[in-house]
């Protein structure tokens, strides 16, 4: 089976361009998570859906940052504007239903997106 | 405040050398401890689930328990293959927010 799949793996672009990272979760998951992940705050939470629906994004470090999930099968995490200091590795998860339909607690990671904004 | 702390944050062993790895939380209410491996250039990989003290679960060479304060990983007779950073995750209020820690880099040499 296809784990998560993430695109594109590597990306380098200059301060104040727009940036779109995509992610499409295992087949038959429900929750879908967007992490960042540093060498100062190592791997942070910036959203979680669960049924497509944002559930949560306060890890989300402004309004510079958004994510959509349009079917069960697609997310995008966009910057806009992006600045040197979004430059990290970042993972989706996603996660299978668990009890009353929110999500099982294992969540399976894919790549990764490096982002490098000069 | 820190909620989770792994140590050592470097262990490097020679190949057949047990050893193991701690992770400690600071959080009340825990619902679950999660281990995870990490290769260079690679994604997370889910390797353990603890909910309660006292559980332990084992896959292959690595054994992970779990106490009301830590967990340890533990490696036994490791082989090269087991090189990787080894992450510690919990949660408390919410079963889907892990909060991770930093993270042990194992070595092990042949």
């Amino acid at each position: 089976d296809a784990g998560v799949i993430q695109s594109p793996r590597h990306e380098v672009t200059e301060m104040g361009q727009e940036v779109t990272l995509r992610c499409k979760p295992i087949s038959g998951h429900n929750s879908l998570f967007w992490y960042r992940q540093t060498m100062m705050r190592g791997l942070e939470l910036l959203i979680y859906f669960n049924n497509n629906v944002p559930i949560d994004d306060s890890g989300m470090p402004e309004d510079r940052f958004s994510a959509k999930m349009p079917n069960a099968s697609f997310s995008t995490l966009k910057i806009q504007p992006s600045e040197p200091r979004d430059s990290a590795v970042y993972f989706c998860a996603s996660s299978l239903p668990g009890l009353a339909g929110g999500p099982r607690s294992e969540q399976y990671f894919g790549p990764g997106t490096r982002l490098t904004v000069t | 405040e820190d909620q989770v702390t792994q140590s050592p944050e470097a262990l490097r062993l020679q190949e057949g050398e047990s050893s193991s790895l701690n992770c400690s939380y600071t959080v009340s209410g825990l619902r679950g401890l999660f281990w995870y491996r990490q290769d260079p250039g690679k994604g997370p990989e889910f390797l353990f689930t603890l909910y309660s003290a006292g559980e332990e679960k084992e896959k292959e060479r690595l054994k992970a328990t779990l106490t009301k304060k830590e967990s340890f990983l533990h490696i036994t007779a490791p082989k090269p293959e087991d090189s990787a950073t080894y992450l510690c995750a919990v949660s408390f209020e919410d079963d889907y927010k892990l909060s991770f820690g930093a993270g042990t880099t194992v070595t092990v040499r042949a």
